[in-house]
């Protein structure tokens, strides 16, 4: 079985600053990784994957994750945040190669941009 | 860009009572999912299809719970005697069978008074 930790359920921070929101996973095999975002009033949003390849993957709008292996966490970053980002950001893991399995998802994580 | 739809977005109900939400997934995908959320708390799995069966399905999916795909693009989720704990927020995903990316619609909200 697999779980996933959010460390923060809400993350404040002024508008340019940078931010990091932290995802840890446990799993007994090896995950495909997922940042969904969620705005006010919205659905899930797919912000970025981590499938295979480079450990560092990066969306349009700025954001950017490293999967790291041995800490098993897939923390998301941004160096300079917008009052758009506003959001709630939900880290999700998904077994590799089995299928139609469903997404685990973390907690959520609340990011408050604050001008 | 074709997006996943879901109706209604807001439906209120009794307890006790039968509730029907719908989803249209994207046209050319083969797997579709219904999860759930509980204000303040995680997005849960509660079932996914294939094949016009159920692949998988979670503990929260008991005999209460159904889901159908009537026709080609519509895939429903129906709770037969709806309980106080069934309120949350339902979302229904679709995926193709070439990408490991699930989409979501917006959500119903379900509450139960």
């Amino acid at each position: 079985a697999q779980s996933v930790t959010q460390l923060d359920s809400q993350v404040p921070v002024f508008e340019e600053a940078p931010v990091e929101l932290r995802c840890n996973y446990s799993s007994s095999v090896s995950v495909y990784l997922f940042w969904y975002v969620q705005y006010p009033n919205q659905g899930l949003q797919l912000l970025l994957k981590y499938l295979s390849g480079s450990t560092l993957v990066e969306s349009i709008n700025g954001f950017e994750a490293e999967f790291n292996k041995s800490q098993t966490s897939f923390h998301l970053r941004k160096p300079s945040v917008h009052i758009s980002d506003t959001a709630e950001y939900f880290c999700a893991v998904e077994p590799r190669n089995s299928g139609n399995t469903p997404l685990v998802f973390g907690k959520g994580t609340r990011l408050s941009v604050i001008a | 860009e074709p997006e996943v739809t879901q109706t209604p977005s807001h439906q209120v109900t009794q307890m006790g009572q039968e509730v029907i939400l719908r989803c249209v997934p994207i046209s050319n995908h083969l797997y579709f999912y219904w999860y759930r959320q509980i204000l303040g708390q995680k997005v849960e799995f509660l079932v996914s299809f294939y094949n016009n069966e159920i692949s998988e399905k979670s503990e929260i999916f008991d005999d209460q719970f159904s889901v159908e795909r009537p026709d080609g693009s519509n895939f429903t989720l129906k709770i037969r005697s709806t309980k106080l704990e069934d309120s949350a927020m339902y979302f229904c995903a679709s995926r193709s069978d070439r990408f490991n990316e699930q989409y979501f619609g917006p959500g119903t909200r379900l509450t139960v008074t």
